[in-house]
């Protein structure tokens, strides 16, 4: 079955970076794209961009463009979302979604990894 | 004005019908868009439900209840989601999304209460 599988927690230092990966299985990895989506407590969805694991392609959001970078590598599967310069502003609950072709997202979704920012 | 407009919250009974807005602001024409829908409870990751852009070009999840339908008004210039036979586990929000300016936006969300 299709399943999306996130990295574990991560707590850091404003100015920090973080590194979420995305590991899937259960349907051919480069035959989807990726989409991140965030999530602060109590707040609604946010996108931040998408990845083609086939091409490498990528778009962003406007709001985080310069300060995130999607990666993968496709022989484990795994995608990878890097936001650097974070503020308090970017703890939230972050989440990988499936992109089916000429489609949106969200056929399957990761389980949300917590990102807290804190001095 | 944000791109997608939806009611904060919205309470309806066991059994009835709730139809959930999602309005797009005004010079962005509803007829042209993919309005997809999303359910999501406390906890958990969003959950795709289907998405509608005219009665013949939409697409149910798959094992979606057919009570999830969806449809558009265009004198409002919005999408809606109709959830028919409520039921409590349907207490949850409920996001709407569109294509927009080669980015995806979501609308704020709808907090549905069975009651």
């Amino acid at each position: 079955q299709v399943q999306l599988v996130q990295s574990g927690a991560e707590v850091k230092k404003p100015g920090a970076s973080v590194k979420v990966s995305c590991e899937a299985s259960g349907y051919t990895f480069t035959s989807y794209d990726i989409n991140w989506v965030r999530q602060a407590t109590g707040q609604g969805l946010e996108w931040m961009g998408w990845m083609s694991p086939n091409s490498g392609n990528t778009g962003y959001a406007q709001t985080f463009q310069g300060r995130v970078t999607m990666t993968r590598d496709s022989s484990i599967s795994t995608a990878y979302m890097e936001l650097s310069s974070l503020t308090s502003e970017d703890t939230a609950v972050y989440y990988c979604a499936r992109g089916p072709p000429n489609w949106g997202f969200g056929d399957y979704w990761g389980q949300g990894t917590l990102v807290t920012v804190s001095s | 004005q944000a791109v997608l407009t939806q009611p904060s919250s919205l309470s309806a009974s066991p059994g009835a019908s709730a139809s959930l807005t999602c309005t797009l602001r005004s010079g962005i024409n509803v007829g042209t868009y993919w309005i997809y829908w999303y359910q999501q409870k406390p906890g958990s990751p969003p959950q795709y439900l289907l998405r509608y852009k005219s009665d013949s070009d939409k697409q149910q999840g798959s094992g979606v209840p057919s009570r999830f339908s969806g449809s558009k008004d265009a004198s409002a210039n919005a999408g809606i989601l109709l959830i028919s036979g409520l039921q409590s586990e349907d207490e949850a929000d409920y996001y709407c999304m569109i294509w927009h300016s080669s980015t995806w936006v979501f609308g704020g969300g709808t907090k549905l209460t069975v009651l």
